[in-house]
């Protein structure tokens, strides 16, 4: 079946530019992740959802950054007046329950900020 | 707060031997432990998971990993290595109470022929 899908793939923004990033969890999956993984480095997380909740967003680094889920299935990631610093892949997860004991993981978004 | 720690940033193994991937974690309450692996050009896989029970758990394409509470430790092991193995495996750590996940920094692993 579809496994987790991420938009776009890649993106370069100018710094202070807004950019949007995408994630299709798998279809019924309660449980939603994102992560930023800066290179050579695992994920670091940003924010969980079940369903249409933000039940944590401790990860987020700053209030650049913004994250819904407003249908309880997609979700977006905003990131505002982006910095050089934002330069990462972002990955997002998905998992069926709300235990969110397995994660199945997207492709990532590559974010060049120049 | 919670903590995963990777020692070795790479493993060297030859085909046919048995691996070993380490990690130690640290949180304030009981752990959920995970193991992932990232093959070149793919997103990160699931391969197993401790929740609770027996402290030998088993998972994906032969691969194991004990949970040791008086070493805060849950090594990735498998008894015998495959060329195809060669991949980068994390290991991530969540407290009971919340749904924050915390990743390793990853190890590199190289079985050769």
């Amino acid at each position: 079946g579809a496994g987790v899908s991420q938009s776009p793939r890649y993106k370069v923004a100018k710094r202070g530019q807004d950019v949007a990033l995408r994630c299709d969890p798998i279809s019924g999956h309660v449980s939603l992740f994102w992560y930023q993984q800066a290179l050579g480095q695992g994920p670091e997380f940003l924010t969980y959802f079940q369903n249409e909740a933000q039940l944590d967003k401790s990860g987020l680094p700053s209030d650049r950054f913004f994250a819904e889920r407003p249908e309880g299935s997609v979700s977006t990631l905003k990131i505002q007046r982006t910095q050089q610093e934002d330069s990462a892949v972002y990955l997002c997860a998905s998992s069926l329950g709300t235990s969110a004991y397995e994660q199945y993981f997207g492709p990532g978004t590559r974010l060049t900020v120049t | 707060a919670q903590s995963v720690a990777q020692p070795e940033d790479q493993v060297n193994v030859a085909e046919g031997n048995p691996l070993t991937v380490k990690c130690t974690y640290s949180v304030s309450g009981n752990p959920y432990l995970f193991w992932y692996v990232q093959y070149p050009n793919r997103g990160l896989q699931f391969l197993l998971k401790y929740i609770t029970g027996d402290n030998l758990v088993k998972g994906s394409y032969g691969f194991e990993a004990e949970f040791n509470k008086s070493q805060t430790s849950f090594h990735l092991k498998k008894p015998s290595a495959l060329v195809s193995d060669s991949a980068l495996y994390f290991c991530a750590v969540r407290d009971t109470g919340g749904f924050k996940t915390i990743f390793g920094a990853g190890t590199r692993l190289f079985v050769k022929a």
